[in-house]
């Protein structure tokens, strides 16, 4: 069976440092991988996406990036945290077509 | 672009029946969603229904489907407190993004006792 691996759950971080949250799936290959933010008394924000290998997509400007070094990881980076990046990060994956997407249980990031 | 619009807040006493409606504006969406967010949790998908229906049941949960009007609704039958949560609509298209999942700002289900 399939599942999704995100972590950390919850994560306090100085304004300034650096972030890496990972996200890895099992159970299945080539799936499209996204990542999603929700801030606080908001809805969900799709942030990247990815449909392979080194292949990425944004879908807003921001101080973030993500890579998919690998078929079934993907990552989420910033060189240096903003107050404003706080918020419940959620990776996501489906496969290729009109199928449900599945989530991770979240990272909770709050930025001092 | 595509847009996908949710109530914020719905407020409703055990026992009773709750309706959380969404519209959405891509007409190519083939198959829409809704998915369940307990808090600190992770979306749960809920159901889903295919774009060539109109309505499907499934236990306390029936989906509707208004194609022509692009409306969504969620029936939950019987509310109980632990159906409180956040509700999201969302919708999968063959659009720019390549058929990533629009979603709707969520609906934040209340169940008093």
């Amino acid at each position: 069976s399939q599942t999704i691996h995100q972590w950390p759950a919850t994560l306090v971080q100085p304004v300034g440092s650096p972030l890496s949250l990972e996200c890895t799936v099992e159970g299945t290959s080539n799936p499209n991988l996204y990542w999603y933010r929700q801030a606080a008394g908001r809805g969900l924000q799709l942030l990247f996406y990815s449909v392979g290998i080194g292949q990425i997509s944004s879908e807003v400007p921001q101080n973030l990036s993500a890579s998919r070094p690998q078929d079934r990881q993907f990552i989420l980076s910033s060189k240096k945290l903003l107050l404003s990046d706080s918020g419940f990060y959620l990776c996501a994956w489906n496969l290729k077509g009109p199928t449900e997407a599945f989530f991770g249980q979240g990272t909770r990031l709050t930025v001092v | 672009g595509e847009d996908v619009e949710q109530s914020l807040f719905l407020s409703v006493r055990e026992g009773d029946s709750s309706v959380i409606n969404c519209t959405y504006t891509d007409s190519s969406s083939t198959y829409l969603y809704w998915y369940k967010q307990e808090p600190g949790a992770g979306l749960q998908l809920l159901t889903y229904i295919f774009s060539n229906m109109d309505m499907k049941q499934d236990q306390r949960l029936t989906v509707l489907l208004n194609k022509k009007d692009k409306h969504l609704s969620l029936r939950i039958a019987d509310t109980q407190t632990g159906d409180s949560a956040i509700y999201f609509c969302a919708e999968r298209g063959y659009g720019g993004s390549q058929g990533n999942l629009i979603f709707g700002k969520g609906t934040k289900l209340s169940v008093k006792p």
